[in-house]
């Protein structure tokens, strides 16, 4: 069975600093990967797409950036947190090839102060 | 402008009512239509999904109506129960778009009183 797992589950983080949040899959080679932002009571967005190791397409940057250093793994990172930042990430998995649903993981909760 | 639209943003119904959420959509080229539950501090689940060439979905109390022609369709919940309050998600993909991209709607929160 095909895990994903996000950490941290949650961050508070000031304004202008760093942040790193990552995404595991389990059990799945290849997959496709995603990551997306929601706002509070708001629709999801997505942010980067990933269909293989090293390669990452942005769909919408929001001053952040993505890598995907593993098969199985993907980072969204950014070097200077805005407090538009604030949200909840989800990242999210398909089948390489011919797959049609999204699995999304648990997401981390970001509060930028 | 919004290429999916969910026609309402909350919906209250009674327990046992049939809860009726409403999407509509702008790009004639989506052929796949999923539908997520998603309850508050957790990631959208896949409720049910459709494909552009049926007119109709069902997965037990889940059911989907599709018109392609007027590029809209609805999500049924029949009897409804407390368990089904969440955010509801319409979302559309166009096969074979740069990295199977989902577009989805703002969502509709149901509240099912007891």
């Amino acid at each position: 069975a095909q895990t994903i797992h996000q950490w941290p589950v949650a961050e508070i983080k000031a304004v202008g600093s760093p942040l790193s949040l990552g995404c595991t899959i389990k059990g799945k080679s290849s997959p496709n990967l995603y990551w997306y932002w929601q706002a509070t009571g708001g629709t999801l967005q997505q942010l980067f797409y990933s269909i293989t190791v090293g390669q990452v397409e942005s769909v919408v940057q929001l001053n952040l950036s993505a890598s995907r250093p593993k098969d199985d793994q993907f980072i969204l990172s950014t070097e200077k947190l805005l407090l538009s930042h604030s949200g909840f990430y989800l990242c999210a998995w398909i089948e390489g090839l011919g797959g049609d649903t999204q699995y999304f993981g648990p997401g981390t909760r970001l509060l930028v102060l | 402008q919004q290429q999916v639209r969910q026609s309402s943003q909350s919906l209250t119904v009674w327990e046992g009512e049939t809860a009726i959420l409403n999407c509509s959509y702008e790009n004639s080229a989506f052929d796949y239509f999923p539908w997520y539950q998603q309850f508050p501090g957790e990631g959208p689940a896949l409720l049910i999904a459709i494909r552009s060439v049926s007119d109709k979905k069902e997965d037990g109390r889940f059911t989907i109506f599709f018109n392609k022609r007027e590029k809209n369709l609805s999500l049924h919940i029949k009897d409804s129960q407390p368990g089904d309050s969440a955010t509801y998600f319409c979302a559309a993909r166009e096969t074979n778009s740069a990295g199977n991209k989902l577009t989805f709607g703002i969502g509709t929160r149901v509240l099912v009183r007891p």
